[in-house]
């Protein structure tokens, strides 16, 4: 069983649509990272949150950490969003999921 | 700001060879990061420094080491390559380590192994 995982595997939305992409983990933590990968391999990272709720123009990430679980969202989705979303998981190692791959259909 | 940059960008080498992958961070930046990413396998955490100390490992036999200097710049070796090291190798440097703080990822080096 995997440490980090991450629901859907792959994701096709039409532009204005909004997203859900979803991620839990087994290892205790003290924060879950959300990062953005581009085709070219170019990794952002989005949020680090430790509990609650971020909110960074039309995304927003939310984590539960007793339930071990957190959530990405995207509202109005664009073409420009297609791309890879990876949670990731500190601990004695750094835990990754095994990417969210969103394509926004105009 | 200048970003984290990672050198060379591409590389082709032959089975049995070894390799060096540099990583410059951000300035101020103290913890430097290390992940291979492959499509079989996805991305996997390899190594952790923080002040010239490895800090964490990930579950990489000993072919794959590393190193901080005092300026931060930080390099992984990986010694008698295999096909199955081809890969993306990327770093990330943050201002204290994984946990808490907020990942800066470089470009990558494209590692191809014949």
């Amino acid at each position: 069983k995997n440490e980090v995982e991450q629901s859907p595997q792959n994701l096709t939305a039409q532009e204005g649509e909004f997203i859900t992409i979803n991620c839990s983990y087994s290892v205790g933590i003290s924060a879950l990272h959300w990062l953005q990968q581009h085709p070219g391999g170019g990794i952002v990272s989005l949020f680090m949150l430790s509990s609650g709720k971020k909110k960074h123009g039309r995304l927003i990430a939310t984590i539960n950490i007793q339930e071990k679980h957190s959530s990405l969202h995207i509202t109005a989705s664009h073409p420009r969003d297609s791309a890879v979303y990876i949670c990731a998981v500190p601990g004695n190692q750094f835990y990754f999921g095994t990417g969210t791959s969103l394509t926004v259909i105009p | 700001k200048a970003g984290v940059t990672q050198t060379p960008r591409y590389l082709i080498k032959t089975r049995g060879q070894q390799v060096t992958l540099s990583c410059s961070p951000i300035s101020g930046h103290r913890s430097v990061s290390w992940y291979q990413q492959t499509p079989g396998q996805g991305l996997q955490f390899l190594f952790e420094y923080f002040s010239e100390t490895q800090r964490n490992k990930g579950n990489f036999p000993g072919r794959f080491s590393g190193r901080q200097f005092s300026n931060s710049r930080s390099e992984m070796n990986v010694s008698t390559l295999e096909l199955g090291d081809s890969a993306l190798y990327l770093c990330a440097s943050s201002l204290a380590g994984t946990a808490l703080w907020e990942q800066y990822f470089g470009p990558g080096t494209r590692l191809t192994v014949t």
